[in-house]
């Protein structure tokens, strides 16, 4: 079985750019999240989606970030315009219906931002 | 957002001593769990408790949900190579999926 799929690994930008990261879930999975992991710390939750819809955004600054998951496969996550604190790994995880309440996710590699 | 609070933040040991580490939080979970991080990886899933008190293995690692539902702990037994990484809890209440992840403890093994 496939795992989760996250690209690009690695993105540097100036600050005031734009960036967009990209997941493909492991397929069937129908909830999906994007963790935000900056250096030395724990995950943080950004936003979950079920399906196509959004669960939970409330740590999302949704003043420069934005997420979507159009047809409840695949998710972008976009961040414009960008700050130096955003320089973080941004992580996908997925589970299954068949998992809900086990806390079982499963995560992508990461996409490592660096923002100069 | 909350984050778990995790002790030790790093360890240092010899191949084949145990470890023990743990995880405390203000408030209750009803699921405590641990995930393993190695460098250029997102975390992997250990263990998983979903009960207060209970004791769960999964091979020389071990780990307890704390009776007040506060705290969990992880030991590993006998250390090898490959146990080397970031060891984070995790703790998530049924109807909700989220996991709140602690502050992570790094386990590095002395040749």
């Amino acid at each position: 079985e496939a795992g989760v799929a996250q690209s690009p690994r690695y993105k540097i930008i100036e600050k005031r750019q734009s960036v967009a990261f990209w997941c493909n879930p492991i397929s069937g999975h129908a909830t999906l999240y994007w963790y935000q992991q900056i250096l030395g710390q724990g995950p943080k939750l950004l936003i979950q989606f079920q399906n196509n819809g959004v669960v939970d955004d409330s740590q999302l600054p949704k003043d420069r970030f934005s997420a979507e998951r159009l047809k409840g496969v695949d998710s972008t996550l976009k961040i414009q315009p960008a700050k130096l604190e955003d320089s973080a790994v941004y992580l996908c995880a997925s589970s299954s219906k068949t998992g809900a309440n086990t806390g079982e996710l499963f995560f992508g590699e990461g996409s490592r931002l660096t923002v100069l | 957002g909350q984050q778990l609070n995790q002790s030790p933040q790093s360890m240092f040991i010899q191949e084949g001593e145990d470890v023990s580490m743990n995880c405390t939080s203000s408030s209750i979970f009803n699921t405590w769990l641990w995930y393993k991080q190695e460098p250029g990886e997102g975390p992997v899933l250990l263990i998983a408790l979903y009960k207060a008190g209970e004791l769960t293995s999964n091979g020389r690692l071990t780990a307890q949900f704390g009776i007040t539902r506060k705290d969990s702990f992880l030991n590993i037994s006998a250390s090898i190579p490959s146990d080397v990484g970031i060891y984070f809890c995790a703790g998530s209440n049924f109807g909700n999926e989220k996991l709140t992840f602690g502050t992570g403890t790094r386990l590095t093994i002395i040749p």
